[in-house]
């Protein structure tokens, strides 16, 4: 069964600091792998998308990285701003069927919270 | 300026009472997508449009109905909302099949059950 599962479930740390948040994978055959920030009460919007022979993909203080062996992903915060606080939410397309009728597996989630 | 947009933001309804929420884009994008997202879980899958073809997910309730009249709009019909079915609404459009291409989400509707 395709799964995505993120780490830590939630996270609090303080403005200024860096974070990592970590995505593992089942899916298969993998296609692309998808961080989305999702802020309170809002829809899904696209930080990165990586295909297989990615490592690393950069929006900028967002820096997502790509183990396609080890079926991981992070995604690295970069001196973090009050802003940042949302959900990241990773998400893992497969090439044929798999996931759901669109093709995607979905992550429940990081929780992140950047206290001033 | 907002791509994928959707009506209203918030909605509440009564247990029972049938329920429309809307959904454009400015995209013309081919898919367009309706999802269930309960709070700390992932967003749910209801069913997708390519085009004119409607895909439904094989365990999304007959509670659960959609329309696509043309390649901008598309609205979820939910018969006779229950508790259950209290959660924020997202429409999100491809310009082909998702699993290739970026998906835009809208903004969502956050549904509340009376």
């Amino acid at each position: 069964k395709n799964q995505v599962e993120q780490s830590p479930q939630s996270l609090i740390i303080l403005e200024g600091k860096n974070c990592t948040l970590q995505c593992n994978y089942t899916v298969s055959p993998f296609s692309n792998l998808r961080w989305y920030k999702q802020d309170t009460g809002r829809g899904p919007v696209s930080l990165t998308i990586m295909t297989f022979s990615e490592n690393t993909k950069s929006n900028g203080r967002y820096t997502a990285t790509l183990d396609a062996d080890t079926k991981q992903s992070s995604l690295h915060i970069t001196a973090s701003q009050l802003s940042d606080s949302a959900s990241y939410i990773c998400v893992v397309s497969a090439q044929y069927s798999g996931g759901g009728a669109d093709g995607l597996t979905f992550g429940k989630g990081t929780h992140l919270i950047i206290q001033p | 300026d907002a791509m994928v947009i959707q009506n209203p933001r918030y909605q509440v309804t009564q247990f029972g009472k049938p329920v429309t929420l809307s959904c454009s884009q400015t995209l013309n994008h081919n898919v367009m997508y309706w999802y269930q997202q309960k709070s700390s879980q992932a967003p749910k899958l209801l069913f997708h449009y390519y085009d004119k073809d409607f895909n439904n997910e094989a365990d999304t309730p007959d509670n659960f109905q959609s329309r696509r009249p043309n390649t901008s709009f598309c609205f979820l019909d939910i018969r006779s909302p229950g508790l259950g079915d209290a959660a924020m609404y997202l429409c999100a459009t491809s310009r082909d099949r998702a699993r290739g291409n970026i998906q835009y989400f809208g903004a969502g509707t956050r549904l509340s059950v009376l």
